[in-house]
Order: C-alpha cells, then sequence, then structure tokens
C-alpha cells in the first residue's frame, strides 16, 4: 500500500520567515495531495490541495509543489505570524484505489514572534 | 448537516467496560473514516468506509475494536473491554466520493480509568 513520509517533524521558524515542509509517497499511482492544520485542541484542517495534472498550486501566503518523477510534494509558508503555529499534515491518495488518503506524521511548525 | 458531527465530545469509561463513539457524515459522502490520535501524536489509521466496498480495516489495533456504516450514512465505533492505552482523541472523517479531500469532525475524547 501506499506510505507517506514527512519531514522535518518539528520547525521553529521566527516571524517572517519561510517554512517548507516536505513530503514523499511511495506509489507513482497516487494522484491527489491535501495538506491539513491542526491547532491545539483542534481538528484537522483541509488548507490546500493539489492534483498530479498540476505542478504547483498558490493561495494566498502558502503553496503546495509536486514533483511527480521524484514522488515528493513540499508546503510552502511565506511570510510566517504567529497564528500559522500548528500540526501540518500532508496526505496522498489514489483514485483507483478508492481514494484512501495516507497521512504523514505530521510536522510541529513554531513559528517565534 | 453543516459538517462531520461525533458524539459524545468526551467519554470517561472504566476499563473493561464497552464503549460506542458515533459518527455523523456530511450529507452525500460515501466516504468515511476513522482516526485515533493520542496527545502530540500523528493520525493513526483505523478504518475507511467506501460506498459499498468492503472496508479496510487494515488499521484496527486488535479485535476489541470494530465499526460499522449503516445504510452508507452513520458509522459507530465500538470498543469492547477498554484498555488504558484506549484512552485517544478518536476522529471521523468524510469526503465525496472521487474528491479525495476529507473533512474531519471534532472527536471524540476518551480516558480510560
Amino acid at each position: 500500500g501506499e506510505n507517506v513520509e514527512q519531514h522535518p517533524s518539528t520547525l521553529s521558524v521566527q516571524e517572517g520567515d519561510s517554512a517548507v515542509i516536505k513530503c514523499t509517497y511511495s506509489d507513482s499511482a497516487s494522484n491527489y495531495f491535501p495538506w491539513y492544520k491542526q491547532e491545539l485542541g483542534k481538528r484537522p484542517q483541509l488548507i490546500i490541495d493539489i492534483r498530479s495534472n498540476v505542478g504547483e498550486k498558490k493561495d494566498q501566503r502558502i503553496a503546495v509543489t509536486l514533483n511527480k518523477t521524484a514522488k515528493h510534494f513540499s508546503l510552502h509558508i511565506t511570510e510566517t505570524q504567529p497564528e500559522d503555529s500548528a500540526v501540518y499534515f500532508c496526505a496522498a491518495s489514489i483514485r483507483e484505489a478508492g481514494n484512501m488518503l495516507t497521512f504523514g506524521g505530521g510536522t510541529r511548525l513554531m513559528v517565534k514572534p | 448537516g453543516a459538517g462531520v458531527s461525533q458524539s459524545p465530545s468526551n467519554k470517561v469509561t472504566e476499563k473493561g467496560k464497552d464503549v460506542e463513539l458515533r459518527c455523523d457524515p456530511i450529507s452525500g459522502h460515501t466516504a468515511l473514516y476513522w482516526y485515533r490520535q493520542s496527545l502530540g501524536q500523528g493520525l493513526e489509521f483505523l478504518i475507511y468506509f467506501q460506498g459499498n466496498s468492503a472496508p479496510d480495516k487494515s488499521g484496527l489495533p486488535s479485535d476489541r475494536f470494530s465499526a460499522e456504516r449503516t445504510g452508507g450514512s452513520v458509522s459507530t465505533l465500538t470498543i469492547q473491554r477498554t484498555q488504558q492505552e484506549d484512552s485517544a482523541v478518536y476522529l471521523c472523517a468524510s469526503s465525496l466520493a472521487g474528491t479525495g479531500g476529507a473533512f474531519f469532525g471534532q472527536g471524540t475524547r476518551l480516558t480510560v480509568v
């Protein structure tokens, strides 16, 4: 089955700096890659996603890039703010396998004011 | 409803008792997941339902855990003979077939004493 690895497990940045979280996946048939943000004590929330037919997608300060050849995708957060502090999870799914999401282990991002 | 709803929000039970956790997915969502999350940890996959297909039970940690989904909508996760290591937040998520993006409920915090 699919295996998703996420790095780093913790990331500390200064407010205003950029943050990058990387994920790799094992199954080349994966075609959907969402990212979730989980604030302390809250549920994970979908913040951005990308499908395998595009290489990059942006939404204000966040962007996701996908390299299908290398089987990795990344979340980029620019101009980080303290409210970006949370745990971020990447995931991958395969349409032909019923779209079941496989999650990475999570990255705890801390933005220091 | 407007989102995925889980009940109860909190459950305290004595070791050895059985518990049932309920999930009401977003109307029309054919895919439903159960995850377990211990404090400060990642998302541990438990079970996945997709339409009328046989569920993927590969994540259930022991035969004390079972889940069903009646009528393709509401799901119940049952834990028999609860143990202290079962204490965690149990999260349910649902998604629309073919789109991939899953939406999470607020979770049930289970404490086994």
